[in-house]
């Protein structure tokens, strides 16, 4: 079955760095666009970028646009977010979640499974 | 950028009863609506794609419909598990994939 495992999520200071990991199994990696959605406490869910299934094409929320960077390792199986320049209103639940299409070129931008999530805190 | 509202922000309503939920779009969304679930603690769960397509294991109480502007989730008849807090969520013009604000489901 799949099964998507967020991890990196810590407390960072205002300005800092992280890189969160999604760990990715039970289907066909390398066939599927991949997501980062954020939920701030107490919010609705918020879009953050979505890489393509061979990483050529990217897109990102503008709220996060030049700060934040999707990229996947195939032969890891692993999707990434490294995120720069953190502000507290990047404080959320991070998740990745899995494009519903079975090809990117669907077009099926919606997420029909997501991991657990992992916790980033900005804070001083 | 599509904004979703949605309608009401919170539903008061018994097991057994039908629930509707609206969710309305600035700007016509054509058909590319999806509906999701979510319980506390828990990442969101797919529903309803493309306005009206239920979702791979979703019973058959949970219907969608709509198109353009205006959609709606139909629960038929309450099960104790179904209350929980639902958004939408629009594909058509992205990026950005937007989502609604949420309906809470809560138990009268």
């Amino acid at each position: 079955q799949v099964q998507l495992v967020e991890s990196g999520g810590s407390v960072v200071q205002p300005g800092r760095s992280l890189r969160l990991s999604c760990a990715a199994s039970g289907f066909t990696f390398s066939n599927c666009g991949m997501h980062w959605v954020r939920q701030a406490p107490g919010k609705g869910p918020e879009w953050v970028a979505v890489i393509s299934h061979d990483g050529r094409e990217k897109y990102y929320a503008d709220s996060v646009r030049g700060r934040f960077t999707i990229s996947r390792d195939e032969s890891k199986n692993t999707l990434y977010l490294q995120m720069n320049s953190l502000r507290t209103e990047d404080t959320a639940v991070y998740f990745c979640a899995k494009d519903l299409g079975i090809t990117w070129s669907e077009g099926q931008r919606y997420f029909d499974h997501w991991g657990q999530g992992t916790l980033v805190t900005v804070s001083s | 950028e599509i904004v979703l509202t949605q309608s009401p922000a919170t539903l008061s309503l018994s097991p057994g009863d039908r629930a509707t939920l609206s969710c309305r779009a600035s700007q016509s969304a054509s058909n590319c609506l999806a509906w999701y679930q979510q319980k506390p603690g828990q990442a969101p769960r797919l529903l309803i794609y493309d306005a009206s397509n239920r979702a791979t294991g979703i019973p058959a109480r949970f219907s969608g419909s709509g198109s353009g502007t205006d959609f709606t989730l139909t629960i038929s008849s309450l099960e104790p598990e179904d209350f929980a807090v639902y958004y939408c969520q629009q594909r058509d013009r992205w990026p950005p994939i937007t989502f609604g604000q949420g309906t809470r489901l809560d138990i009268k």
